[in-house]
């Protein structure tokens, strides 16, 4: 079945330090793959997403590229902010059927100190 | 973009009782899900909510659990029944619209 696996954390940063949180995963055809984000106190939100090879994701200064030969969706940032300080969970969607069912990674809690 | 509110959004529920969680949207939309997050672990898709028929319940989760009432497009329900303190997670319920997904900010549960 699907899987995806991605860094565990807890990842702690300085303020203007660059990200990267890997995700790779495991499915059958050509999955879409979404990272999403879970501040304190709130849902998740959609980050960001791509929906074909070497597609690239990108939003609010995160990116994140569709590699097929790596199987990997790895979130990278040049420069984080104490603001972006949350939960970030890799994400893909069901190959076949529904296109909404996400099979999620374990998430990653980053955490940005000034 | 759809926003989606959970009631309660925390409890602490004795072994073998049950819970209801109620999700509701500010839009009809035809998709909606409930989702599980254990302790330390990755959501988990436990069921597709089917507005008008039963509810799709994934591999390993089943209805007499966790019975879903979806009476129309803005409204859905999932109960957590018997409860044990396995049970003890964060229940989620998203929905899609305009080709995104949503989701609510949870319920946390605490089984003793």
């Amino acid at each position: 079945g699907n899987s995806v696996t991605q860094m565990e954390g807890p990842v702690t940063l300085s303020e203007e330090a660059f990200l990267t949180i890997n995700c790779t995963y495991t499915a059958t055809g050509y999955p879409s793959l979404f990272w999403y984000v879970q501040y304190p106190g709130e849902g998740l939100q959609l980050l960001l997403k791509a929906t074909k090879a070497d597609d690239k994701g990108s939003n609010k200064g995160f990116e994140a590229t569709y590699r097929k030969e790596t199987t990997s969706f790895h979130l990278e940032k040049g420069s984080v902010q104490v603001s972006d300080s949350a939960v970030y969970f890799c994400a893909l969607s069901q190959v076949g059927g529904s296109n909404y069912k996400l099979t999620f990674g374990k998430g990653t809690l980053l955490t940005v100190n000034p | 973009s759809a926003v989606i509110s959970q009631k309660p959004s925390r409890d602490i529920c004795q072994r073998g009782t049950s819970l209801t969680i109620q999700c509701q949207v500010d839009s009809q939309v035809t998709m909606m899900f409930w989702y599980r997050q254990q302790p330390g672990q990755s959501l988990t898709l436990i069921a597709t909510a089917n507005q008008g028929s039963e509810a799709t319940y994934e591999s390993g989760f089943v209805i007499d659990k966790f019975p879903i009432s979806r009476p129309n497009l803005t409204f859905s329900t999932l109960t957590v029944s018997n409860m044990s303190p396995e049970d003890s997670s964060i229940y989620l319920c998203s929905v899609v619209d305009y080709n995104e997904q949503f989701f609510g900010p949870g319920t946390r549960l605490t089984v003793l």
